[in-house]
């Protein structure tokens, strides 16, 4: 139980465009998912939470107009990298939670290069 | 965004040898969880600790969640190769809004030698 999934994997994209990464939460129903963002040999960093039916919330210095997020149902959240840059690719990974429980169960991860 | 100091970064070991990797926190957590991340996956949640003091084993794994709440470690025992990889431990506060964000630690890049 409590497995997450994300697609694509592995995404390379033209400078300029946009890209969008899925996050399913296949066996239980995710109140709340989060987004992170994790550069090589870095840790994860928290770029937004990710809330049912509301707007997301955004970390400090992560600009809500790029990185659109909609979660849509209880098991889907989308993240949208609007107008990628270089600076952009990185490994993207989502989490979510089984309510009521607290433990965050992590998607296998998104490769982004942008050329 | 905010980190835990986690130690050591790195370690080189020989298989069999048991491992301790800690990480300590300004700030106190009610749930310190340790993942799991090898090359290319999502990190894989390892032990989560709710309670000040509790010790927790899952196989060869052993963490405990420290009595003031600001620090926890975790200890592999007779190391093997399939190890390899970096642990994150992660810190929670439950009243903090939104809920259970976590806190992440720097990592530990665990190599295990034959």
């Amino acid at each position: 139980g409590a497995v997450v999934s994300q697609h694509p994997s592995r995404v390379i994209c033209k400078s300029g465009t946009s890209v969008k990464i899925e996050c399913r939460s296949l066996d239980f129903q995710a109140t709340t998912m989060f987004w992170y963002r994790q550069f090589p040999k870095q840790s994860l960093m928290l770029m937004a939470t990710s809330n049912e039916g509301s707007k997301a919330t955004y970390e400090q210095g992560v600009e809500k107009d790029k990185f659109l997020i909609n979660h849509a149902s209880l098991t889907l959240s989308t993240l949208t990298v609007t107008s990628a840059h270089p600076e952009d690719s990185s490994f993207y990974i989502c989490s979510a939670s089984p309510a009521p429980h607290n433990e965050q169960f992590f998607g296998p991860g998104t490769r982004l290069t942008v050329l | 965004g905010q980190q835990l100091n986690q130690s050591p970064q790195s370690m080189f070991i020989q298989e069999g040898e048991d491992v301790s990797m800690n990480c300590t926190s300004s700030s106190i957590f009610n749930t310190w969880l340790w993942y799991k991340q090898e090359p290319g996956e999502g990190p894989v949640l390892l032990i989560a600790l709710y309670k000040a003091g509790e010790l927790t084993s899952n196989g060869r794994l052993t963490a405990q969640f420290g009595i003031t709440r600001k620090d926890s470690f975790l200890n592999i025992s007779a190391s093997i190769p399939s190890d390899v990889g970096i642990y994150f431990c992660a810190g929670q506060l439950l009243l903090r809004h939104p809920a259970r964000q976590l806190t992440f630690g720097s990592g530990t890049q665990l190599t295990v030698l034959p």
